[in-house]
């Protein structure tokens, strides 16, 4: 079975320009969750899908950030015009099932993007 | 919000055994999870607790006391590839189980 998977692995972009992450989650699994670790800080969740819907975005830093999973499968993240504060690890994460006891989140290899 | 704290680095010997511990705010728990992540790869899930007590899996074991915010990962006949980040992350209960992380502590194992 595969993993979960994210394209690209790295990105390198100017501070102006729009990047766009992909993560495709593994096979089933209704819930899909991006976090972001920036240089020397902790794993920070973004937001969180159920199927299509968007459940929790708490975590999204601005509107500059903009998430989307058409069809309930793949996912996108954009972020347009990027800063340089964007810098950072995007990892992309998805489970069986949420509620009580909670499901082990399968992550990604995570994108590593670099705003020079 | 959560906290959540584990020590930075850590340096044990090929082995040998290493306790990693971990503290969290105990409001809205739902559970402690720890992953394993190697420099550039996905974090991999190693446990999950949410009930008290020690649960084993080869030779990784992980302890939960809810009434103390606190667990610890144990790991046991160390081997060089157990040289990792390890993370301790909290559960928040609710329709989204977000996971919140600690900063990770990077344990090295020596010959």
């Amino acid at each position: 079975e595969a993993g979960v998977t994210q394209f690209p692995s790295h990105s390198v972009i100017e501070k102006g320009q729009t990047v766009t992450l992909r993560c495709d989650p593994i096979s089933g699994h209704d819930n899909l969750y991006w976090y972001r670790r920036v240089m020397g800080k902790e794993i920070k969740f973004l937001l969180h899908f159920v199927k299509e819907s968007k459940q929790d975005e708490s975590g999204m830093p601005n509107n500059r950030f903009l998430a989307e999973r058409t069809g309930g499968t793949y996912s996108t993240l954009k972020v347009q015009p990027a800063e340089l504060e964007d810098s950072g690890v995007y990892f992309c994460a998805s489970s069986q099932r949420t509620g009580t006891g909670g499901s082990e989140q399968y992550f990604g290899p995570g994108t590593r993007l670099t705003v020079t | 919000g959560q906290n959540i704290d584990q020590p930075t680095e850590m340096t044990a010997t090929e082995g040998a055994i290493v306790q990693i511990n971990c503290t969290y705010q105990t409001s809205g728990f739902n559970g402690l999870f720890w992953y394993q992540q190697h420099a550039g790869e996905a974090p991999t899930f190693l446990s999950y607790n949410v009930l008290d007590g020690l649960e084993e899996k080869g030779r990784f074991s992980s302890f939960l006391s809810r009434s103390k915010g606190y667990s610890y990962l144990l790991l046991k006949e160390l081997q060089m590839k157990d040289s990792a980040s390890y993370l301790c992350a909290e559960a928040v209960r609710g329709a989204t189980n977000k996971l919140i992380f600690g900063t990770g502590t990077l344990l090295a194992v020596q010959p």
